[in-house]
């Protein structure tokens, strides 16, 4: 079936330090993919979607690229904020299905 | 409000009791969903409804497991005779019908702890 496997963390690293989550997946087709973000007390939020192959979602100095030749889907972002700090989801949809399939998440806490 | 309400927050049950959980989409919005967080897992889908139908029951983990929808709004999902591993954040997410963005509108979620 479809999956979303992400690295596991926690991830801790200093304010202004790049930030990289690998993301993979397992689908049929070409599913749409997305990153959503859990920030303390809050509900999970759309941060970036692509939905084909080579599209580049960003969002907040969030970006992600769609490679289909290795089924990946990384979040980076070159200088993170305390702000930053949150549980970040990967997440695919087939095309034409209604749910979204998420990965297990990842922590990560930055320190000023 | 403007997003998505659950209730409640957190519950704390005995072993063997009923629980409802209980989830106010976003107006307008006819898609609903339910996921179940356990700790150190992804988000696990559990049930989705277009209106007050729910045409995919399939991640419903057992038939201890019950959700309805009434009125096209608000959902309750409903565990009988709790078990200690239903312990999790129950989330609902609500989205537009039709809507090919994948983007779900998620409420703060319902801690469940069955003792």
């Amino acid at each position: 079936g479809d999956s979303v496997t992400q690295m596991e963390g926690p991830v801790t690293l200093s304010e202004e330090a790049c930030l990289t989550i690998n993301c993979t997946y397992t689908a049929t087709g070409y599913p749409s993919l997305f990153w959503y973000v859990q920030y303390p007390g809050e509900g999970l939020q759309l941060l970036l979607k692509a939905t084909k192959a080579d599209d580049k979602g960003s969002n907040k100095g969030f970006e992600a690229t769609y490679r289909k030749e290795t089924t990946s889907f990384h979040l980076e972002k070159g200088s993170v904020q305390v702000s930053d700090s949150a549980v970040y989801f990967c997440a695919l949809r087939k095309r034409g299905d209604y749910k979204l399939s998420f990965g297990a998440g990842t922590t990560v806490t930055v320190r000023a | 409000g403007a997003g998505v309400s659950q209730s409640p927050s957190n519950k704390v049950t005995e072993k063997g009791k009923d629980v409802e959980l209980r989830c106010d989409p976003i107006s307008g919005h006819t898609a609903l969903y339910w996921y179940r967080q356990s700790l150190g897992q992804g988000l696990e889908f559990l049930i989705y409804f277009q209106g007050n139908s729910a045409p995919d029951k399939s991640g419903l983990p057992s038939d201890r497991f019950s959700a309805e929808r009434t009125g096209g709004s608000v959902s309750t999902l409903t565990i009988q005779r709790t078990q200690q591993e239903d312990s999790a954040v129950y989330l609902c997410a609500s989205s537009l019908a039709g809507s090919n963005t994948g983007e779900l509108f998620f409420g703060e979620g319902s801690r469940l702890t069955v003792l």
